[in-house]
Protein backbone atom coordinates (compact mmCIF):
# COMPACT_ATOMS: atom_id res chain seq x y z
CA UNK A 1 0.00 0.00 0.00
CA UNK A 2 1.72 3.35 -1.01
CA UNK A 3 2.17 5.94 1.59
CA UNK A 4 1.01 9.45 1.92
CA UNK A 5 3.27 11.16 -1.09
CA UNK A 6 4.01 14.64 -0.91
CA UNK A 7 5.64 16.97 -3.40
CA UNK A 8 7.60 18.59 -3.94
CA UNK A 9 10.62 17.80 -1.41
CA UNK A 10 12.22 20.84 -1.14
CA UNK A 11 11.34 24.36 -2.33
CA UNK A 12 13.42 27.65 -2.34
CA UNK A 13 10.91 31.13 -2.39
CA UNK A 14 11.22 34.73 -1.85
CA UNK A 15 9.55 36.95 0.48
CA UNK A 16 6.20 37.96 -0.89
CA UNK A 17 5.89 34.86 -3.09
CA UNK A 18 3.30 32.54 -2.73
CA UNK A 19 3.50 28.73 -2.87
CA UNK A 20 1.18 25.71 -2.87
CA UNK A 21 2.22 21.84 -1.24
CA UNK A 22 0.70 19.08 -2.55
CA UNK A 23 -0.32 16.00 -0.54
CA UNK A 24 -1.68 12.78 -1.45
CA UNK A 25 -2.69 10.57 1.03
CA UNK A 26 -3.31 6.73 1.80
CA UNK A 27 -5.71 5.18 -0.22
CA UNK A 28 -9.20 4.88 1.89
CA UNK A 29 -8.08 7.52 4.33
CA UNK A 30 -10.86 10.68 4.20
CA UNK A 31 -9.10 12.95 6.52
CA UNK A 32 -5.64 15.14 5.79
CA UNK A 33 -3.95 17.22 8.09
CA UNK A 34 -1.33 19.81 7.99
CA UNK A 35 1.60 20.01 10.00
CA UNK A 36 4.38 22.77 10.72
CA UNK A 37 7.74 21.94 11.68
CA UNK A 38 10.67 24.22 12.82
CA UNK A 39 13.54 23.72 15.67
CA UNK A 40 12.26 25.54 18.07
CA UNK A 41 8.24 24.91 17.98
CA UNK A 42 7.81 21.88 17.34
CA UNK A 43 5.22 20.59 15.15
CA UNK A 44 2.51 22.44 14.88
CA UNK A 45 -0.82 21.76 13.59
CA UNK A 46 -2.33 23.93 10.80
CA UNK A 47 -5.38 22.76 9.98
CA UNK A 48 -7.76 18.99 9.13
CA UNK A 49 -9.65 18.21 6.06
CA UNK A 50 -12.60 15.97 5.79
CA UNK A 51 -14.56 15.32 2.55
CA UNK A 52 -13.33 18.31 1.08
CA UNK A 53 -14.21 20.28 4.07
CA UNK A 54 -11.85 22.26 6.71
CA UNK A 55 -13.11 20.57 9.77
CA UNK A 56 -10.32 22.04 12.39
CA UNK A 57 -7.92 24.99 12.01
CA UNK A 58 -4.80 25.45 14.02
CA UNK A 59 -3.58 29.15 15.34
CA UNK A 60 -2.19 30.19 11.78
CA UNK A 61 -2.87 33.79 9.94
CA UNK A 62 -4.98 33.73 7.17
CA UNK A 63 -1.78 33.66 4.22
CA UNK A 64 -2.03 29.93 5.34
CA UNK A 65 -4.77 28.01 3.33
CA UNK A 66 -5.75 24.91 2.21
CA UNK A 67 -8.40 22.71 0.22
CA UNK A 68 -9.40 18.89 0.09
CA UNK A 69 -10.35 17.45 -3.18
CA UNK A 70 -12.97 14.59 -4.06
CA UNK A 71 -10.18 12.26 -4.15
CA UNK A 72 -9.33 13.19 -0.61
CA UNK A 73 -5.90 14.60 -2.38
CA UNK A 74 -5.09 18.07 -0.30
CA UNK A 75 -3.21 21.38 -1.29
CA UNK A 76 -1.91 23.16 1.30
CA UNK A 77 -1.02 27.24 0.16
CA UNK A 78 0.80 29.99 2.01
CA UNK A 79 0.61 33.67 0.41
CA UNK A 80 3.14 36.81 1.08
CA UNK A 81 5.78 34.15 2.24
CA UNK A 82 7.83 35.68 5.57
CA UNK A 83 10.93 34.33 6.42
CA UNK A 84 9.52 32.51 9.73
CA UNK A 85 7.74 30.26 7.12
CA UNK A 86 10.82 28.57 6.19
CA UNK A 87 9.95 24.89 7.56
CA UNK A 88 8.89 21.55 6.66
CA UNK A 89 5.55 21.14 6.63
CA UNK A 90 4.08 17.76 6.89
CA UNK A 91 0.94 16.63 5.87
CA UNK A 92 -1.02 12.90 7.54
CA UNK A 93 -3.53 11.37 6.39
CA UNK A 94 -5.73 8.82 8.43
CA UNK A 95 -9.24 6.85 7.92
CA UNK A 96 -11.81 8.85 10.12
CA UNK A 97 -8.88 12.14 11.28
CA UNK A 98 -7.42 11.87 14.69
CA UNK A 99 -11.06 12.98 17.13
CA UNK A 100 -11.96 8.89 16.04
CA UNK A 101 -8.75 7.63 17.60
CA UNK A 102 -7.41 7.16 13.71
CA UNK A 103 -3.56 7.60 13.97
CA UNK A 104 -1.98 9.73 11.68
CA UNK A 105 0.55 8.44 9.17
CA UNK A 106 2.88 11.04 7.84
CA UNK A 107 4.16 12.11 4.37
CA UNK A 108 7.96 12.62 3.83
CA UNK A 109 7.07 16.35 4.06
CA UNK A 110 8.03 19.68 1.57
CA UNK A 111 10.83 21.44 3.11
CA UNK A 112 10.17 24.91 2.44
CA UNK A 113 12.92 27.82 2.65
CA UNK A 114 12.40 31.24 2.62
CA UNK A 115 14.91 34.01 1.04
CA UNK B 1 1.90 24.92 31.60
CA UNK B 2 1.97 24.11 27.82
CA UNK B 3 -0.33 21.47 26.16
CA UNK B 4 2.31 18.68 25.74
CA UNK B 5 5.41 18.94 27.59
CA UNK B 6 8.73 16.57 27.02
CA UNK B 7 11.93 16.91 28.41
CA UNK B 8 14.51 17.44 25.61
CA UNK B 9 17.23 15.33 26.11
CA UNK B 10 19.07 13.74 24.93
CA UNK B 11 18.99 11.29 26.87
CA UNK B 12 21.62 8.52 26.49
CA UNK B 13 21.01 4.47 27.08
CA UNK B 14 23.09 1.97 27.21
CA UNK B 15 22.78 -1.03 24.37
CA UNK B 16 20.30 -3.63 26.04
CA UNK B 17 19.13 -1.44 29.02
CA UNK B 18 15.51 0.30 29.25
CA UNK B 19 15.02 3.60 27.87
CA UNK B 20 12.23 5.22 29.43
CA UNK B 21 10.65 8.63 28.02
CA UNK B 22 7.82 10.60 29.76
CA UNK B 23 5.51 12.89 28.55
CA UNK B 24 3.25 15.14 30.68
CA UNK B 25 0.39 17.11 29.95
CA UNK B 26 -1.97 19.87 29.96
CA UNK B 27 -5.86 19.55 30.82
CA UNK B 28 -6.28 21.28 27.06
CA UNK B 29 -5.34 17.88 26.11
CA UNK B 30 -7.66 14.97 26.08
CA UNK B 31 -7.11 11.25 27.02
CA UNK B 32 -5.98 9.97 23.95
CA UNK B 33 -2.18 9.83 23.21
CA UNK B 34 0.27 8.68 20.74
CA UNK B 35 4.01 8.36 21.27
CA UNK B 36 6.09 8.48 17.42
CA UNK B 37 8.90 8.01 16.69
CA UNK B 38 11.12 10.84 14.33
CA UNK B 39 14.98 9.99 12.51
CA UNK B 40 17.28 12.63 11.70
CA UNK B 41 15.88 14.23 8.19
CA UNK B 42 12.64 12.06 8.37
CA UNK B 43 8.62 11.97 9.02
CA UNK B 44 7.27 10.72 12.50
CA UNK B 45 6.23 7.39 12.68
CA UNK B 46 3.24 6.03 14.68
CA UNK B 47 5.18 3.35 17.60
CA UNK B 48 2.02 3.75 20.23
CA UNK B 49 -1.78 4.71 20.77
CA UNK B 50 -3.17 4.83 24.13
CA UNK B 51 -6.16 5.28 25.07
CA UNK B 52 -7.28 4.39 28.48
CA UNK B 53 -5.53 4.42 32.06
CA UNK B 54 -2.92 1.89 32.49
CA UNK B 55 -0.51 -0.04 30.19
CA UNK B 56 -0.12 -1.62 26.87
CA UNK B 57 2.82 -3.72 25.46
CA UNK B 58 3.60 -3.87 21.87
CA UNK B 59 6.90 -5.87 21.40
CA UNK B 60 9.64 -4.41 22.80
CA UNK B 61 7.47 -0.73 23.75
CA UNK B 62 5.28 -0.54 26.44
CA UNK B 63 3.00 3.08 26.56
CA UNK B 64 1.83 4.12 29.98
CA UNK B 65 -0.92 6.48 30.78
CA UNK B 66 -1.76 8.06 34.33
CA UNK B 67 -4.76 9.97 33.94
CA UNK B 68 -4.40 11.31 37.56
CA UNK B 69 -1.02 12.30 37.39
CA UNK B 70 -1.38 13.75 33.71
CA UNK B 71 1.35 11.98 32.17
CA UNK B 72 2.21 9.73 29.77
CA UNK B 73 5.63 7.39 29.54
CA UNK B 74 7.07 4.92 26.89
CA UNK B 75 9.25 2.11 28.08
CA UNK B 76 11.72 0.05 25.62
CA UNK B 77 13.14 -2.46 26.80
CA UNK B 78 16.10 -4.48 25.20
CA UNK B 79 17.33 -0.77 23.32
CA UNK B 80 19.07 -1.04 19.88
CA UNK B 81 21.66 1.52 18.37
CA UNK B 82 18.31 1.57 15.65
CA UNK B 83 15.90 2.90 18.70
CA UNK B 84 18.23 6.10 18.38
CA UNK B 85 15.63 8.85 17.36
CA UNK B 86 14.12 11.87 18.84
CA UNK B 87 10.08 10.39 20.25
CA UNK B 88 6.96 12.40 19.95
CA UNK B 89 4.27 12.59 22.44
CA UNK B 90 1.41 13.89 21.02
CA UNK B 91 -2.33 14.01 22.42
CA UNK B 92 -5.84 15.11 21.61
CA UNK B 93 -6.04 19.23 22.21
CA UNK B 94 -9.19 21.19 22.57
CA UNK B 95 -9.76 24.98 23.15
CA UNK B 96 -13.05 26.98 23.65
CA UNK B 97 -13.81 27.09 19.95
CA UNK B 98 -13.31 23.21 19.25
CA UNK B 99 -10.98 20.72 18.15
CA UNK B 100 -7.34 21.37 18.17
CA UNK B 101 -5.70 18.87 16.52
CA UNK B 102 -2.73 16.67 17.60
CA UNK B 103 -0.76 18.36 19.91
CA UNK B 104 2.90 17.50 19.83
CA UNK B 105 5.50 17.74 22.64
CA UNK B 106 8.77 19.14 21.51
CA UNK B 107 10.45 15.58 21.78
CA UNK B 108 13.09 13.70 23.61
CA UNK B 109 16.59 13.01 21.55
CA UNK B 110 17.30 9.21 22.33
CA UNK B 111 20.26 7.96 21.83
CA UNK B 112 21.39 4.68 22.83
CA UNK B 113 25.16 3.81 23.40
CA UNK B 114 26.51 0.31 21.62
Amino acid sequence: KAGVTQTPRYLIKTRGQQVTLSCSPISGHRSVSWYQQTPGQGLQFLFEYFSETQRNKGNFPGRFSGRQFSNSRSEMNVSTLELGDSALYLCASSRQGWQQNSPLHFGNGTRLTVT
Amino acid sequence: QKEVEQNSGPLSVPEGAIASLNCTYSDRVSQSFFWYRQYSGKSPELIMSIYSNGDKEDGRFTAQLNKASQYVSLLIRDSQPSDSATYLCAGEGYSGGGADGLTFGKGTHLIIQP
